[in-house]
């Protein structure tokens, strides 16, 4: 079976910090792919990123920096110098042979 | 281009009463979701559609809970009669292509808010 686990259900920062959210996953698929998505207050869920269990290579999109640990079944997510826009609930998710399956999310605060 | 769109954002109804909901997706977008997301949770499937056809329903609570597709574009959720635990926000998600072993990205709608009393 498939399962996202985000142990941080809320964090505080204050603006201009780093944060880092955890996600760990598991799957006994060996083809799999890991997403991340922000829900901001308005609700509507947006893709940030997605990563095929082959591609271990580590991402950096601006603010944004995903690390990808295969032998730790990690997909940690780092936002550097945050911003209050920052500020949402990000959900990691996880899509083997089965359709995307989500964590439970991470309540991010950023305080100006 | 227009994103995909939901109605409506908040419904508030007595329970054993009906509802729906509807969504249009992206032009083009023949991949159709539901989602249902209960507060503090990470959204779960209640459906899936390729076009016309639902092929992952497996999820939905049938008993109350019916949906569909018509023409392959606009889908439509219903629940009858609404229960007190069917209070949560429902989603509506469209892909280009994609399939379960190699997903699409998913452009999500804002949402629907049922609240059951």
């Amino acid at each position: 079976a498939q399962k996202v686990t985000q142990a941080q259900t809320e964090i505080s920062v204050v603006e201009k910090e780093d944060v880092t959210l955890d996600c760990v996953y598991e799957t006994r698929d060996t083809t799999y792919y890991l997403f991340w998505y922000k829900q901001p207050p308005s609700g509507e869920l947006v893709f940030l990123i997605r990563r095929n269990s082959f591609d271990e290579q580590n991402e950096i999109s601006g603010r944004y920096s995903w690390n990808f640990q295969k032998s730790t079944s990690s997909f940690n997510f780092t936002i550097t110098a945050s911003q209050v826009v920052d500020s949402a609930v990000y959900f990691c998710a996880l899509s083997g042979n089965t359709p995307l399956v989500f964590g439970k999310g991470t309540r991010l605060s950023v305080i100006a | 281009e227009a994103g995909v769109v939901q109605s409506p954002r908040y419904k508030i109804i007595e329970k054993k009463q009906p509802v729906a909901f509807w969504c249009n997706p992206i032009s083009g977008h023949n991949t159709l979701y539901w989602y249902l997301q209960n507060l503090g949770q990470g959204p779960e499937l209640l459906i899936r559609y390729e076009n016309e056809e639902a092929v992952d329903d497996s999820q939905l609570p049938k008993d109350r809970f019916s949906a569909e597709r018509l023409k392959g574009v606009d889908s439509t959720l219903k629940i009858q009669p609404a229960e007190l635990g069917d209070s949560a926000v429902y989603l509506c998600a469209s892909s280009l292509g994609g399939s379960v072993s190699v997903p699409g990205e998913l452009f999500f709608g804002e949402g629907s808010r049922l609240t059951v009393l």
